[in-house]
């Protein structure tokens, strides 16, 4: 069974990038999406944005000038860059695996989330 | 981009009881594209049902799905105490690709 590891820092200044790294166990990053999702203190949740096995794209709208998603298919991991963080960043985030094989490209494996907070 | 707005906000029930959570969408929504999560606090949501109806893998058969267009609902036939948590419907699109909705707590 999969499984989806994560780590990264949890304080940042102002202005500062976040990184955060999620690392694939027991399965390939191969035929799969893989995204980002973050939850703010007392707030619902909000996708990020994804990346193919082949590398292609997507982000959200509202994050897209700030957001890079990479992987590394060598090291079985997919990475998370947010740039300019704010206060407004403060979040845990979440890695998932999206299926690609479905229409809706569901979200059946989570990492165990990160709280990043944003504080100066 | 489609807004998911669910209700209630809370909904307090006891074990045994039948739970309805409803979701509904600004524009319709192909059946295919939407989905339901549960969220336990301190933990990774878990990914309950996917085009409306079908069950993830380990989703007991006590969790159902149903709707289309922009009215979708997630039961639950007879409530166990594990099944307090707070349920999400989501939606698969374009622009972006998941929308969550703003989630309904299901308490005790």
């Amino acid at each position: 069974q999969v499984q989806l590891q994560q780590w990264g820092a949890g304080l940042l200044k102002p202005s500062e990038t976040l990184s955060l790294t999620c690392a694939v166990y027991g399965g390939s990053l191969s035929f799969y999406y893989w995204s980002w999702i973050r939850q703010p203190p007392g707030k619902g949740l909000e996708w990020i944005g994804e990346i193919s096995h082949s590398g292609s794209t997507n982000y959200s709208p509202t994050l897209k000038s700030r957001v890079t998603i990479s992987l590394d298919t060598s090291k079985n991991q997919f990475y998370l860059k947010l740039s300019s963080a704010t206060a407004a960043d403060t979040a845990v985030y979440y890695c998932a695996r999206g299926i690609s094989s479905l229409a809706a490209r569901p979200l059946d494996s989570w990492g165990q989330g990160t709280l990043v907070t944003v504080s100066s | 981009e489609i807004v998911l707005t669910q209700s209630p906000g809370t909904l307090s029930l006891s074990p045994g009881e039948r739970a309805t959570l409803s979701c509904r969408a600004s524009q319709s929504v192909s059946g295919d594209y939407l989905g339901w999560y549960q969220h336990k606090p301190g933990q990774a949501p878990r990914l309950l049902i996917y085009g409306t109806s079908s069950r993830a893998a380990g989703t007991p058969d006590r969790f159902s799905g149903s709707g289309s267009g922009t009215d979708f609902t997630l039961s639950i036939s007879s409530l166990e105490p594990e099944d307090f948590a707070v349920y999400y419907c989501q939606q698969y699109g374009t622009s972006p690709r998941y929308t969550f909705g703003q989630g309904t707590k299901l308490e005790i």
